[in-house]
């Protein structure tokens, strides 16, 4: 049974690029998640996808944009990348069951994104 | 706002010994509470839950307790072992669902 898988592992990206992190959800599961953990800090949420839509948002800028596919894996763009920027990017997936999703998600690996 | 607040940033504890790791709420909208495992260069490993309806759940050497009145939650690990040492989020969600809302984490080292 495969997990959440996430790529790519590290990623150095320059003040001012774009980015783009993959991440494919636990088998079975249809939504997905973004996270970014800051070092010593928890997980902050970030966006949800649910059947191709943002279904939830957390409190952070236009510039994190996402998109999930048929298939239900997801994208996370991040542009115009500060400084602040870097962090373990995480994806975690859940399932809608009869209309309701349930709360357990399952975490992949990480992106660590570096911004020098 | 800080909803989730873990206040023990590191914990040691020796081997065979019980863990105990704290973690208090201020929503009081929160129905759902979820206890993960980090180890470094690994994502976060779902680890127990507890629906706001029960005040106990255990699974094997780890139990969760739940005092709605006192927006506290706290995670017992018996006996410890020197691979239980990783840093240990709690994590509570509303009934909206969807997103979970984190503490900073506790760095637990069980001593052999």
């Amino acid at each position: 049974d495969a997990g959440v898988t996430q790529s790519p592992t590290h990623l150095i990206k320059t003040r001012g690029q774009q980015v783009t992190l993959r991440c494919s959800p636990k088998s079975g599961h249809d939504t997905v998640s973004w996270y970014q953990q800051a070092l010593g800090q928890g997980p902050q949420f970030i966006f949800q996808y649910y059947e191709e839509e943002e279904r939830q948002r957390g409190n952070f800028p236009d510039r994190f944009s996402g998109h999930q596919f048929p298939n239900y894996s997801s994208e996370l763009n991040v542009n115009a990348l500060l400084l602040g920027d870097s962090a373990l990017y995480l994806c975690a997936s859940s399932l809608v069951y009869s209309g309701h999703l349930t709360d357990t998600q399952y975490f992949g690996p990480g992106t660590r994104l570096t911004v020098l | 706002d800080q909803q989730v607040k873990q206040n023990s940033p590191s914990l040691s504890v020796q081997e065979g010994r019980i863990s105990i790791l704290n973690c208090d709420y201020t929503n009081s909208m929160f129905d759902y509470f979820l206890w993960y495992k980090k180890y470094p260069a690994e994502g976060p490993t779902f680890l127990i839950s507890i629906s706001s309806i029960k005040d106990k759940n255990e699974d094997g050497r780890f139990t969760v307790f739940l005092n709605k009145s006192a927006k506290h939650l706290s995670l017992h690990i018996v006996p410890s072992q020197p691979g239980d040492s990783a840093v240990y989020f709690c994590a509570a969600t509303s009934p909206q669902g969807g997103k979970l809302i984190f503490g900073q984490g506790t760095e637990l080292s069980v001593k052999p």
